[in-house]
């Protein structure tokens, strides 16, 4: 089956703009997360959206968001992009949530100019 | 709040032998999962090993596995049989039991290098 799509795999802004990434989970997959990856900081949690729902959230500015539609498909959007946001942002899903790990996708990587 | 650390940032192996890359973490919680995942240059995040709090029995998955020591809050990953496909960022991950409490919290990670 196939597994989780990030589109765009890469994307170059400019500070202030706004960006949207988007993320197809699994089929059957519910729980979507999404995670940024960068050299100082590792990764770490942004989100993550079960039916539609934010069920949880990581120590983020407003600026990031997201949302689930109902076919699981997720999207998060950074706005008034800023350097420091360059990142890998990485998406993972999920049956459920649980514990059995989790699929991630290859990732979207951003680059703020 | 939770955290993960990976002490050794970089790692090296010879083609067929065996590596340990370490792990700690600390938490209060009794009951959690941990994980092993690979990060090769193609970005993907792949789930090599998982290991359930609750089970002392040490989790195996072919040439991956684990000495996981609960009191001692470590959790580390064994490969045996090096190969070069093996090379890559590892990364630990902790979560905590709850379906509700979905984030993954990972550690710095450790790149793994495999000489021909």
């Amino acid at each position: 089956k196939a597994g989780v799509t990030q589109t765009p795999r890469y994307l170059i802004k400019t500070r202030g703009q706004q960006v949207t990434l988007s993320c197809s989970p699994i089929s059957g997959h519910r729980s979507v997360s999404w995670y940024q990856q960068t050299p100082g900081q590792g990764l770490q949690f942004l989100f993550e959206y079960f039916s539609e729902t934010q069920r949880n959230k990581g120590n983020f500015p407003g600026r990031f968001s997201g949302r689930q539609f109902s076919n699981s498909r997720s999207e998060m959007n950074v706005s008034t992009l800023e350097l420091g946001d360059s990142a890998l942002y990485l998406c993972a899903s999920s049956f459920s949530g649980t514990n059995y790990g989790y699929t991630f996708g290859s990732g979207t990587r951003l680059t703020v100019v | 709040a939770q955290t993960v650390t990976q002490s050794q940032p970089e790692m090296s192996v010879q083609e067929a032998e065996t590596v340990t890359l370490s792990c700690t973490y600390d938490t209060s919680e009794s009951d959690y999962y941990l994980f092993w995942y690979k990060q090769p240059p193609s970005r993907q995040m792949i789930l090599v090993i998982r290991q359930e709090a609750y089970k002392q029995q040490n989790a195996t998955e072919n040439r991956f596995s684990v000495n996981f020591q609960k009191a001692a809050k470590s959790f580390s990953l064994k490969i045996s049989d090096s190969q070069l496909g093996d090379a890559a960022m590892y990364f630990c991950a902790y979560r905590r039991e709850g379906g509700s409490q979905g984030n993954l919290i990972f550690g710095k990670g450790t790149k793994l290098s495999v000489k021909p």
